[in-house]
């Protein structure tokens, strides 16, 4: 069974940083392209970040390009998101999700996500 | 960026009836769409992939169809289990990009 577990949200202030960690298992994690979705309070669904599988490509919306950096350990199954300078648009819901296909598909598995609130 | 818009945003549907959600690209995505379901307190589920393979889980009463820029997601006759909000979502370029969301309520 594929489980995803987030971790790292927390409440802290305009322009700190904040790093989310996501632990996988259950999957060939070194084979699967993962990624980061956030929803804000009540809001819709936002991709933020797409890594490949072997960490050399990444993918951001413009929106967190030059904060936000994701990055993977294959030898630990660990998919990370460090945010820089953080901003109160950036309060959401932060999921980790793998996709379907080494070379992408849809997401076929959501962890529970991790809560990011960014507030003086 | 390839927008996604999603409508209705709101569709107030009676057990039994029929549901269709539909969703529009604003450039082709070819057969790189998929739609998610998503229930209050889970993380979205992936419903339907490549505009119309069902995923594992979800019974045969929902469907999905289109190709280019046209999308439907259709709900053949509505029960309990399926009220919740869908997304649309584009993965054929990056970013990638959801719908705004169209929340399927009982009328």
């Amino acid at each position: 069974e594929v489980q995803l577990l987030e971790s790292g949200g927390g409440l802290v202030q305009p322009g700190e940083s904040l790093r989310l960690s996501c632990a996988a298992s259950g999957f060939t994690f070194s084979s699967a392209v993962m990624g980061w979705v956030r929803q804000a309070p009540g809001k819709g669904l936002e991709w933020v970040s797409d890594i490949s599988s072997t960490g050399d490509a990444t993918f951001y919306v413009d929106s967190v390009r030059g904060r936000f950096t994701v990055s993977r350990d294959n030898s630990k199954n660990t998919l990370n998101l460090q945010m820089n300078n953080l901003r109160a648009e950036d309060t959401a819901l932060y999921y980790c999700a793998k996709r379907m296909r080494s070379t992408g598909g849809s997401y076929d598995s959501w962890g529970q996500g991790t809560l990011v609130t960014v507030s003086s | 960026e390839i927008v996604m818009t999603q409508s209705p945003a709101t569709l107030s549907v009676s057990p039994g009836e029929r549901a269709t959600v539909s969703c529009r690209a604003s450039q082709s995505v070819s057969t790189n769409l998929a739609w998610y379901q998503q229930k209050p307190g889970q993380p979205p589920r992936v419903l339907i992939y490549d505009v119309s393979t069902r995923a594992t889980g979800f019974p045969a009463r929902f469907s999905g169809s289109g190709s280019g820029t046209e999308f439907t997601l259709t709900i053949s006759s509505l029960q309990s289990e399926d009220f919740a909000v869908y997304y649309c979502q584009q993965y054929t370029a990056w970013p990638l990009t959801f719908g705004g969301g169209t929340k399927v309520e009982i009328k």
